[in-house]
Order: structure tokens, then C-alpha cells, then sequence
């Protein structure tokens, strides 16, 4: 089991572009978290998905931010329009079953906007 | 608001000196509380949960509802401790959906 899967390692944008990131969760996990770390700050809850459903979108940015977790496929978390302030190290986690359960975390995507 | 207070920010110890990294919390109800851990160039991973009440790699951690405090304790710090430790009770929201909310995290420093 590879283990919790996130690309790209680093992302590099400009203001203004779209940025996707991707999560594969690990073999027969079916719930997704994602998290951001600001500079000098701890981790911040964004949102909590279940396959093809959205659980718990609290922790996210009423604007430019979505996230998805498809049938099929990865994870998805898009950024639209990023702006300096996003700048920040986005981690991954997925668990077997809902929180309580143990969460195995994925290296992280760290997106630069210049 | 739920929260949680991981008051020092950086904790050093020396090598086989005790060390107790602190954490606080504010939740209504019955806790579900976590420590995560992280070392130098590796994933964030689990490191012990209170229900279970076991010592990994030497550490515990008790859960004191009098003080809503969650410390984690090793008697004999090593050097391969040092590491981002992160306290995380779970919470559960009107909607009952359950988080983790996470402490700004204690660097701890195990110096030879």
C-alpha cells in the first residue's frame, strides 16, 4: 500500500491562475480531508469528503475554493483565480471511516503564488 | 469555540531529561483526543490516542477532565524525539460532523 498519494509535490503559480491539487487516498479508504499550513501556523481544517460527497465544507473559503472526491479517481482540491495569500503547504489525510479513526496524512502540495 | 492551546511553541530538552509537552482544550461533551507527530523530512503520523491508552515509542498521554489538559510525557527524552508534535482533540459541530481540531504544534529539541 503506497500510501496516501498527493501531487505535485510543489506548485508554482501566478496571480490569477487556477491551481489543482490531488489527493489518492489510500487502498479502501473512502474519506478525505484536507488541510491547510500557513507560515509560522498549525494546521487548519478545509474540508472533509466522503465519495461524491462533500461531509463537512466548514474550514473552506466561501470563494475560489472547491474540492472533490469523484467516484473514480483522485481528490481534487481547486483553487481559482489564487492570490498571494494562498500560499501555503496543503496536506492530505484519509481514514478508513469517519473521524475517530486514524488519519494518514500524505507529504503535502506546497503552492507559491507569485 | 472548541480550541486548543499547545502553549510552548518550542520545547528543548536534554538527552535523557523528562519532557512533558502541554496541551490544553476547550470541548463540550466527551473528548476524543489525539497527539500527531511529525519528524524531520516525514509525514504527519499518529502517535497515540487517548481511548487506547498505550505508550508508543515511550510516550503517554492523560486525559485530565478537571483541567481539560492532554499532556504528553516521556520520562527519558531521545534524540530521535525531536520532532513537530500536534495535539488534536476531535470535535463534533450542531451537525454532528466530527473534526479534529488541531494545536499550533510544539517543536520539541532533543539535545545531546
Amino acid at each position: 500500500n503506497a500510501g496516501v498519494m498527493q501531487n505535485p509535490r510543489h506548485l508554482v503559480r501566478r496571480r490569477g491562475q487556477e491551481a489543482r491539487l490531488r489527493c489518492s487516498p489510500m487502498k479502501g479508504h473512502s474519506h478525505v480531508y484536507w488541510y491547510r499550513q500557513l507560515p509560522e501556523e498549525g494546521l487548519k481544517f478545509m474540508v472533509y469528503l466522503q465519495k461524491e460527497n462533500i461531509i463537512d465544507e466548514s474550514g473552506m473559503p466561501k470563494e475560489r475554493f472547491s474540492a472533490e472526491f469523484p467516484k473514480e479517481g483522485p481528490s481534487i482540491l481547486r483553487i481559482q483565480q489564487v492570490v498571494r495569500g494562498d500560499s501555503a503547504a496543503y496536506f492530505c489525510a484519509s481514514s478508513p471511516a469517519g473521524v475517530g479513526e486514524k488519519l494518514f496524512f500524505g507529504s503535502g502540495t506546497q503552492l507559491s503564488v507569485l | 469555540a472548541q480550541r486548543v492551546t499547545q502553549p510552548e511553541k518550542l520545547l528543548s530538552v536534554f538527552k535523557g531529561a523528562p519532557v512533558e509537552l502541554k496541551c490544553n482544550y476547550s470541548y463540550s461533551g466527551s473528548p476524543e483526543l489525539f497527539w500527531y507527530v511529525q519528524y524531520s523530512r516525514q509525514r504527519l503520523q499518529l502517535l497515540l490516542r487517548h481511548i487506547s491508552r498505550e505508550s508508543i515509542k515511550g510516550f503517554t498521554a492523560d486525559l485530565n477532565k478537571g483541567e481539560t489538559s492532554f499532556h504528553l510525557k516521556k520520562p527519558f527524552a531521545q534524540e530521535e524525539d525531536s520532532a513537530m508534535y500536534y495535539c488534536a482533540p476531535q470535535s463534533v459541530n450542531a451537525g454532528n460532523n466530527r473534526k479534529l481540531i488541531w494545536g499550533l504544534g510544539t517543536s520539541l529539541a532533543v539535545n545531546p
